[in-house]
């Protein structure tokens, strides 16, 4: 059963516009959030989280989002340019649960045309 | 961030073998160490916690005398899979933990099995 959801596997975007990837979680003693950002042949990087404690998160383009109540998070790059094209990893994490066990989603892959 | 150096990025081994990952910490000392699997299509979930100068701790459903796990040093840990069998096929990627919950990750291992 997946506790992070990941519900599209993959997002076109033109450069400039708008990217929104979206996550949804079940498990509500998730009190932690992070997105990660993946190249093919490199592993996943760090990139944005969020505190349960907030509702967004703002870096340079990248936002993040948080709605507690609907158990939703969503990742916001704007504008977007081709080098954003890549995989997106939701994850999330239980402060009370064993370390480094963060859940994370399956991804999104976001295409970002010129 | 910290810098996590893994190889061999590319495995191709025949049905009974045994093939060695190694994790390496290139700037920081790493007394746990994680090591996760991604299916094709399916979420990176966590195998197990390597800690150093003890035994690895498992997640269910992982075999432990099959993915054998050392960490002799603060610097290295290494995965061996053993008696490899096509269904082992995966990519495996370790991760040594930040603050804030953030992982570094490796580059990544893809393991076929024939």
């Amino acid at each position: 059963d997946q506790q992070v959801k990941q519900n599209s596997p993959s997002l076109s975007v033109q450069e400039g516009r708008i990217s929104i990837l979206n996550c949804d979680y079940t498990n509500s003693m998730f009190d932690y959030f992070l997105w990660y950002k993946k190249y093919p042949a490199e592993g996943p990087t760090f990139l944005i989280s969020i505190s349960s404690i907030k509702d967004k998160n703002e870096d340079g383009r990248f936002t993040v989002f948080l709605n507690k109540s609907a158990k939703h998070l969503s990742l916001h790059i704007v504008p977007s340019q081709p080098g954003d094209s890549a995989v997106y990893f939701c994850a999330a994490v239980n402060y009370g649960g064993s370390q480094g066990n963060l859940i994370f989603g399956k991804g999104t892959k976001l295409s970002v045309k010129p | 961030g910290a810098v996590v150096s893994q190889h061999p990025s590319w495995v191709i081994c025949k049905s009974g073998t045994s093939v060695k990952i190694e994790c390496r910490s290139l700037d920081f000392q790493a007394t746990t160490m994680f090591w996760y699997r991604q299916f094709p299509k399916q979420s990176l979930m966590l195998m197990a916690t390597s800690n150093e100068g003890s035994k690895a701790t498992y997640e269910q459903g992982v075999e432990k005398d099959k993915f054998l796990i050392n960490h002799a040093s603060l610097t290295l840990s290494t995965l061996t899979v053993t008696s490899a069998h096509p269904e082992d096929s995966s990519f495996y990627i370790c991760s040594t933990k930040g603050r804030d919950e953030k992982l570094f990750f490796g580059s990544g291992t893809q393991l076929s099995v024939l």
